[in-house]
């Protein structure tokens, strides 16, 4: 089956503008979770949603937002980038809150 | 607050050695702990995971060891071979039961053949 599918693979983006980044979740998955990965503080976890609802919000900025679709596919949006969001942007599908499957990532730089 | 400690950040080993990563949690109420397996230029992959009813889980040459009393968790590989290399994360669940994966630093893992 496929796996988490996660668009684009590359961005890089200005100070100060904003970034929408896409998931879609392995078929039959409702929970997708969002990290983000950097050198300095490795994985952390940003938001999660189920049925198209956030459950649970992670230690980050209100310019970091999300949300997701009927269709489980889910999206997070980055407004005002600052250089510290460069990161990898890690996307997660579950079917039961354990086993999570990541997909490979959207590396973010932002100059 | 929630925090796990991994060691070591770096592992050097012969191929066919046994290597061995260490974990530990800081809140008794975690009771799931997965470890993943990230290779350059892709997400995190799940190669085995654990919950807290259960001491110790194998599969193949990888087996998790859990010790709920002094809240370490440890991953043991055996007959390592050069396409094991990779970073290694361990992670605990949040309390509460919500769906926050706390991570740990990550283990640098080098096989040599």
């Amino acid at each position: 089956k496929a796996g988490v599918t996660q668009t684009p693979r590359y961005l890089i983006k200005t100070r100060g503008q904003q970034v929408t980044l896409s998931c879609s979740p392995i078929s039959g998955h409702r929970s997708v979770s969002w990290y983000q990965q950097t050198p300095g503080q490795g994985l952390q976890f940003l938001f999660e949603y189920f049925s198209e609802t956030q459950r649970n919000k992670g230690n980050f900025p209100g310019r970091f937002s999300g949300r997701q679709f009927s269709n489980s596919r889910s999206e997070m949006n980055v407004s005002t980038l600052e250089l510290g969001d460069s990161a990898l942007y890690l996307c997660a599908s579950s079917l039961d809150r354990v086993g999570y499957t990541f997909g490979s990532g959207t590396r973010l730089t932002v100059v | 607050g929630e925090n796990v400690e991994q060691h070591p950040s770096t592992l050097s080993v012969q191929e066919g050695d046994s290597a061995v990563i260490k974990c530990t949690y800081s809140d008794s109420a975690s009771n799931y702990f997965p470890w993943y397996k990230q290779e350059l230029g892709k997400g995190p992959q799940l190669i085995i995971d654990i919950r807290s009813n259960v001491g110790e889980k194998k599969d193949q040459r990888i087996a998790v060891t859990l010790n709920k009393t002094a809240k370490h968790f440890s991953l043991h590989i055996t007959e390592t071979q050069p396409e094991d290399s990779a970073v290694y994360f361990c992670a605990a669940s949040s309390p509460f039961g919500t769906d926050k994966l706390i991570f740990g630093t990550g283990t640098r893992l080098q096989v040599f053949p």
